[in-house]
């Protein structure tokens, strides 16, 4: 069970759109539609972000959406704003109930 | 509003077990469709999947932690416990008890609380 490779960063100016990928194979990203992203800002938790793939939980809001081709799962911000800057983690379930995440991307609102 | 809550020393020595507990307020810990889990994250790194339970008791296991971990429930007091056996520096980290939807997003964080090994 190997990491999912993102982009190590990412940035983008306000009023922007970013495109964060996360990369991994057939036995995660590719073989199920549950790729989940998180947000974490410096000290605090993660908070979910999107959930099986697509999904967005209440609250967040609808300039984060959520796309899959292939091995390769997408996350995008549009109309970026400063409080988007945070570090951004994609998580694949890879079967029997494990997950696993990916490295992390530090977005920066430039 | 469900809120989960870290608790376990800050410090453990290298080669002993670290143990850490997850109270669960405001949802019932036996509720089905979701499951719990730990999550850690060592400083300046990402975030690593240790380990979940399910609402029947079932546990799971990241394969490269599997052989020093046990993740339990204690479905009276509402709380769910890691212990991690063998600790070196590298588990020094920030460790998080999470519900996991489905069994497959983690849908509620705690925290997370500082464990540092180190003698």
């Amino acid at each position: 069970q190997s990491a999912l490779t993102q982009p190590r960063s990412v940035s983008g100016s306000p009023g922007q759109s970013v495109t964060i990928s996360c990369t991994g194979t057939r036995s995660d990203v590719g073989g199920y539609n549950y790729v989940s992203w998180y947000q974490q800002h410096p000290g605090k938790a993660p908070k979910l972000m999107i959930y099986d793939v697509t999904k967005r939980p209440s609250g967040v809001p609808d300039r984060f959406s959520g796309s899959k081709s292939g091995n390769t799962a997408s996350l995008t911000i549009s109309g970026l704003q400063a409080e988007d800057e945070a570090d951004y983690y994609c998580c694949s379930y890879a079967g029997t109930y494990t997950v696993v995440f990916g490295g992390g991307t530090k977005l920066t609102v430039l | 509003q469900l809120q989960l809550q870290e608790s376990g020393p800050g410090l453990v020595k290298p080669s002993e077990t670290l143990s850490l507990t997850c109270s669960v307020s405001g949802g019932s810990i036996t509720s089905s469709s979701y499951f719990w889990g730990w999550i850690r994250q060592p400083p300046g790194k990402g975030l690593e999947w240790i380990a979940s339970l399910s609402y029947s008791g079932s546990t799971y296991y990241n394969p490269s932690l599997k052989s020093r971990v046990t993740i339990s429930v204690d479905t009276f007091k509402n709380q769910f416990s890691l212990k991690l056996d063998s600790v070196t520096a590298a588990d020094t980290a920030v460790y998080c008890c999470a519900r996991l939807g489905s069994g497959r997003f983690f849908d509620f964080w705690g925290q997370g609380t500082l464990v540092t090994v180190s003698s």
